[in-house]
């Protein structure tokens, strides 16, 4: 079954600087991947996705990209602000009826 | 846009009695909602999609008699956990499905 594996250590990132957050799947290719942030005791909000025939998005200060061959997404953050700080999620289609796979999150930490 | 809202945002409930949670979309309409819950530090985990009009569709291992789904519009569904236990005690998610999914912002829900 498909599974997706998200860095579950905090990433600590110096204000100003790239962050960059990494997600993996294990089995078919998703024909999209979404990237959600989540702050503590709220629901996630959607961010960016990507269709499997797209190489890469970008939207302010965001940039996704989506390599199928690599069965990988990466998720960058440029110029970042401590405001950026929250738990970033992946998620992908699971083929059916619109559901979404999860990924467990990656803490991300901007220091000022 | 797309607002999807909660409620409550918490609730504290006594070992045996029925809460029911609410979801609902305040700027569109959504035929299909989504129930998760999350637990601490873990991935948002899919209990159930629901269909307006129609029955639910449960995930494996959750029992439809003890989380009630009803999606009698196409702004409101709503989640009835029934002869609620501690270990129901968790944080309840829902997502109304436009061009993707779109989240509400969570009820914390605690058994004593």
């Amino acid at each position: 079954s498909q599974k997706i594996e998200q860095n579950s250590e905090a990433l600590n990132i110096q204000e100003g600087k790239t962050a960059t957050l990494t997600c993996n799947y294990t089995n078919y290719s998703p024909a999209y991947l979404q990237w959600y942030r989540q702050d503590p005791g709220r629901g996630p909000v959607f961010l960016l996705l990507i269709r499997e025939n797209e190489k890469e998005k970008r939207k302010e200060r965001l940039k996704v990209t989506f390599d199928t061959t690599l069965k990988q997404s990466l998720f960058h953050i440029t110029a970042s602000q401590p405001a950026d700080s929250a738990t970033y999620l992946c998620a992908l289609d699971a083929d059916s009826n619109y559901q979404l796979i999860w990924g467990a999150g990656t803490k991300l930490i901007i220091k000022p | 846009g797309a607002v999807v809202s909660q409620h409550p945002s918490r609730v504290i409930c006594k070992s045996g009695t029925s809460v029911k949670i609410e979801c609902r979309s305040l700027d569109f309409q959504a035929t299909t909602m989504f129930w998760y819950r999350q637990f601490p530090k873990q991935s948002l985990m899919l209990m159930a999609t629901s269909n307006e009009g129609s029955k639910a569709t449960y995930e494996q291992g959750v029992e439809k008699d003890k989380f009630l789904i009803n999606h009698a519009s196409l702004t409101l569904s709503t989640l009835t956990v029934t002869s609620a236990h501690p270990e129901d005690s968790s944080f309840y998610i829902c997502s109304a499905l436009k061009d993707t999914q779109y989240f509400g912002p969570g009820t914390r829900l605690t058994v004593l």
